[in-house]
């Protein structure tokens, strides 16, 4: 089955850092991916749709200066947290899709700003 | 955008116990699924049903799309059905995914 790879599993850093997380279709092409964030006993929230090659759809709420996003090619997506704070604390997971079947999620990023 | 409700919201079973958890939704979709996501936080996909019915061991779904919801079978639970489920549907192409609240399962020995 189709497979999504998301790096690192875990991440603790310190106040003001960039943390990037990656997310990877080992075995398909992903012409669109995901990114979610799901905060403690909540569901997750869609947070922006990025597509191969062209620029991120950020849902409303979402600070794209905030949150980078980049999918240059149609297997990797990368979300880059800028000068990220306690708040930003939360679960990420990605997603990927071909445009032909249901999305494959992967394992998450557990992210801890200190 | 589309609504997506499900019940109950928690749910505490005793082990060997069946439940069925519902997701109701505001909009015709073109995807429905269903995931568990267990205690470290990975979604387990358990079916993709946009209609009709399907069943995998002791877990089985139907979504009636026409009445706009979809429900999923839990038989015989075990204490590692304990978790969240939750209903995502989309329906939009490229399949732009709308997460429930989930259900919180608890499942006692």
């Amino acid at each position: 089955g189709a497979v999504v790879s998301q790096h690192p599993s875990w991440v603790i850093c310190k106040s003001g850092t960039s943390v990037k997380i990656e997310c990877r279709s080992l075995d398909f092409q992903a012409t669109t991916m995901f990114w979610y964030r799901q905060f403690p006993k909540q569901s997750l929230m869609l947070m922006a749709t990025s597509n191969e090659g062209s620029k991120a759809t950020y849902e409303q709420g979402v600070e794209k200066d905030k949150f980078l996003i980049n999918h240059a090619s149609l297997t990797l997506s990368t979300l880059t947290v800028t000068s990220a704070h306690p708040e930003d604390s939360s679960f990420y997971i990605c997603s990927a899709s071909n445009g032909n079947q249901p999305q494959h999620f992967g394992d998450g990023t557990r992210l801890s700003i200190l | 955008g589309i609504q997506v409700e499900q019940s109950p919201p928690d749910l505490i079973l005793q082990e060997g116990a069946n439940s069925t958890l519902r997701c109701n939704f505001s909009d015709s979709v073109n995807n429905l699924q269903w995931f568990h996501q267990n205690p470290w936080g990975q979604l387990i996909n358990l079916f993709y049903i946009p209609s009709g019915t399907k069943q995998n061991g002791r877990l089985s779904a139907t979504t009636v799309a026409t009445e706009r919801y979809s429900l999923l079978y839990i038989s015989s639970s075990q204490t590692t059905d304990s978790g969240v489920y939750f209903c995502a549907v989309s329906n939009t192409g490229g399949f732009k995914t709308i997460f429930g609240a989930g259900t919180r399962l608890f499942v006692k020995a």
